[in-house]
């Protein structure tokens, strides 16, 4: 069974403190992505990898950073967190398709408050 | 910059009646993919449906089928015989075929009730 999995299920954090949320999937991909779910407003990109130490920045990267130093782990950092950051952060990943429809497989989320 | 509408912040439907989720699209490519994920409450985001852009069939996955009209840029999903299961958040998505991004754009989601 394909697998991505989070470090934290939740999270809470203060503000100005440095938070690291973990991604990891076991289906040896190229592909990696966070996304922020917020209601009402579905799923917005953060960052996304194509390989390993390759990042390009999505529709809202400014307050986070990414890490990608193994092809199975991809991860997020906020660099100060504020509580505007407070939201369900959700990994994905997939293989590179060549033009096929391959599907991306989603982590369990992360529920993280910034108090 | 392609975008994704979801029509719809929420529906509901009787349990083991039909139900049809909107989604529209704007793109400019010829080529491209549509998928519909599922999000039931508190448990991880999976895919229902997709669709080539290039295949005029509407895909069919038991009792999820889409209906794919790419000259209106549409691609609806219904659901039939619905069950208490299928309650949950469902996305459209769009992916590009241009560039090798494996990039998806999300809608803004329908909340699915299904009603015993």
């Amino acid at each position: 069974d394909v697998k991505v999995t989070q470090s934290s299920r939740y999270l809470v954090k203060r503000t100005g403190e440095k938070v690291f949320l973990e991604c990891v999937q076991d289906m040896d991909h190229e592909n990696m992505f966070w996304y922020r779910q917020d209601p009402g407003l579905g799923l917005r990109l953060i960052y996304f990898s194509y390989d390993v130490k390759m990042k390009e920045k999505g529709d809202i990267p400014e307050g986070y950073s990414v890490s990608r130093e193994k092809k199975e782990r991809f991860s997020l950092i906020l660099e100060s967190a504020s509580t505007n950051q407070t939201s369900m952060y959700l990994c994905a990943s997939t293989e590179t398709s060549g033009g096929l429809n391959n599907e991306q497989f989603f982590g369990p989320g992360t529920r993280l408050t910034v108090l | 910059a392609q975008t994704v509408t979801q029509s719809q912040p929420e529906m509901s439907v009787q349990e083991a009646e039909t139900v049809t989720l909107s989604c529209t699209y704007d793109t400019s490519e010829s080529d491209y993919y549509l998928f519909w994920y599922k999000q039931p409450p508190s448990r991880q985001m999976i895919l229902v449906i997709r669709q080539e852009a290039y295949k005029q069939q509407n895909a069919t996955e038991n009792r999820f089928s889409v209906n794919f009209q790419k000259a209106a840029k549409s691609f609806s999903l219904k659901i039939s015989d619905s069950q208490l299961g299928d309650a949950a958040m469902y996305f459209c998505a769009y992916r590009g075929s241009q560039g090798g991004s494996e990039k998806l754009v999300f809608g803004k989601g329908t909340k699915l009730t299904v009603n015993p």
